[in-house]
Order: structure tokens, then C-alpha cells, then sequence
């Protein structure tokens, strides 16, 4: 089983730059979502999706885009990369986002950007 | 709304000490609990959960009981090893609309040798 797989693993950007996050679940996943995590400020939800079509945002949003056009790929967006941006970026799923699930995380993108 | 504290950290202990890493949470609704683990260049995975009052989760050695009436979900585990050493974070599930974890922290655990 892969699980939720994220690519790249590492990414370096110049600021103003633009690229995407890829993000995979084979576990037929309704509920999507991506995290920031920086030092000493754990884990922030960016966005969140409840099934393919849906998205909305969480704590941290501006900046990154999301889209949901199949139930597997939850892509996160940055338009113009910010030094600000630089993170370590974790994709997550759950079956159906209900009270008792757990979350899977995939092993996270570190990003830099200059 | 909804929240998690957790002790600071890093803990460092030796092998074979006893931890407990605190956690308090406020949340509106009835949550469920959870601690997950995040090992070294690695995402975080679920350790152990508990869905209501008074159960207590448990796993590999670790273990937490949902207090409602002290908002708390202690975690602990009586002789830890070097391969403990990593970041523990304590999160709940709320209705807020709909269920987005809220996390705490994270709290850094160091064993030496």
C-alpha cells in the first residue's frame, strides 16, 4: 500500500517563483488536506478538501491555491513563492473527516525559498 | 473555539525513565483525543486514541486516558527507549462545521543512552 505520497521531497525556489506540490492517496480518501509545519508553531492547516469539487480554507491559506478534481490528488499551489513560505509541507487524508478517524500523513516536502 | 497546549519541550531523559508529556485541550462539542508520533524526517502517524470519557488509548508501551472533567490527555510510558526519541503531538476531532483536527504543538522527546 503506498498511502499518501508526496513529491517532491525537496524543493528549492527563488522568490516569486511558482510551483506545485503533488499529492497522492490510493485509500479512496474523501477527506484531503495540507499542513505547514515551522518551528515552534506546529502544525497550521492551509486547506482542506471534503471530496472531489470541494475545498476551503483553513488557518493559513493566502498564498496557495487548491483544486480537487479527482478524489486521489489534492495538488497545493504556490502562485509566487515568499521567503515567508519556506516550510516543511505535509499532506493528509482521512476516509470520510468524522470524529474518530485518525489522519495518514504522506512523509513531507521541505521547501526553501531564497 | 478549538485548542490544544502541550508542556514545551525538548524532554530529555535517560533510558529507562518515565515520561509524561501533559496536554489540556478546549473544544467545543465532545472530541476525540489523539497523540501521534513524528519520527525523524518522517510524517506524523497516529500512536494511540480515545473517543470518549475515561478511555484510555494505548500503544507500543504508551498510554493516555481522556479526562473530561480536567480537560486533559496525559501522555505516558513507564521506561523509554532511544527509539522514543522523536516529536509527539497531541491533537483533537470537533465539530466546528465539520471535523478539522486541531493540533497542539508538538513536543520534542530526547532519550540518551
Amino acid at each position: 500500500n503506498a498511502g499518501v505520497t508526496q513529491t517532491p521531497k525537496f524543493q528549492v525556489l527563488k522568490t516569486g517563483q511558482s510551483m506545485t506540490l503533488q499529492c497522492a492517496q490510493d485509500m479512496n480518501h474523501e477527506y484531503m488536506s495540507w499542513y505547514r509545519q515551522d518551528p515552534g508553531m506546529g502544525l497550521r492547516l492551509i486547506h482542506y478538501s471534503v471530496g472531489a469539487g470541494i475545498t476551503d480554507q483553513g488557518e493559513v491559506p493566502n498564498g496557495y491555491n487548491v483544486s480537487r478534481s479527482t478524489t486521489e490528488d489534492f495538488p497545493l499551489r504556490l502562485l509566487s513563492a515568499a521567503p515567508s513560505q519556506t516550510s516543511v509541507y505535509f499532506c493528509a487524508s482521512s476516509y470520510s473527516g468524522t470524529r474518530d478517524e485518525k489522519l495518514f500523513f504522506g512523509s513531507g516536502t521541505q521547501l526553501s525559498v531564497l | 473555539g478549538n485548542s490544544v497546549t502541550q508542556m514545551e519541550g525538548p524532554v530529555t531523559l535517560s533510558e529507562e525513565a518515565f515520561l509524561t508529556i501533559n496536554c489540556t485541550y478546549t473544544a467545543t462539542g465532545y472530541p476525540s483525543l489523539f497523540w501521534y508520533v513524528q519520527y525523524p524526517g518522517e510524517g506524523l502517524q497516529l500512536l494511540l486514541k480515545a473517543t470518549k470519557a475515561d478511555d484510555k488509548g494505548s500503544n507500543k508501551g504508551f498510554e493516555a486516558t481522556y479526562r473530561k472533567e480536567t480537560t486533559s490527555f496525559h501522555l505516558e510510558k513507564g521506561s523509554v527507549q532511544v527509539s522514543d526519541s522523536a516529536v509527539y503531538f497531541c491533537a483533537l476531532n470537533s465539530l466546528g462545521g465539520s471535523y478539522i483536527p486541531t493540533f497542539g504543538r508538538g513536543t520534542s522527546l530526547i532519550v540518551h543512552p
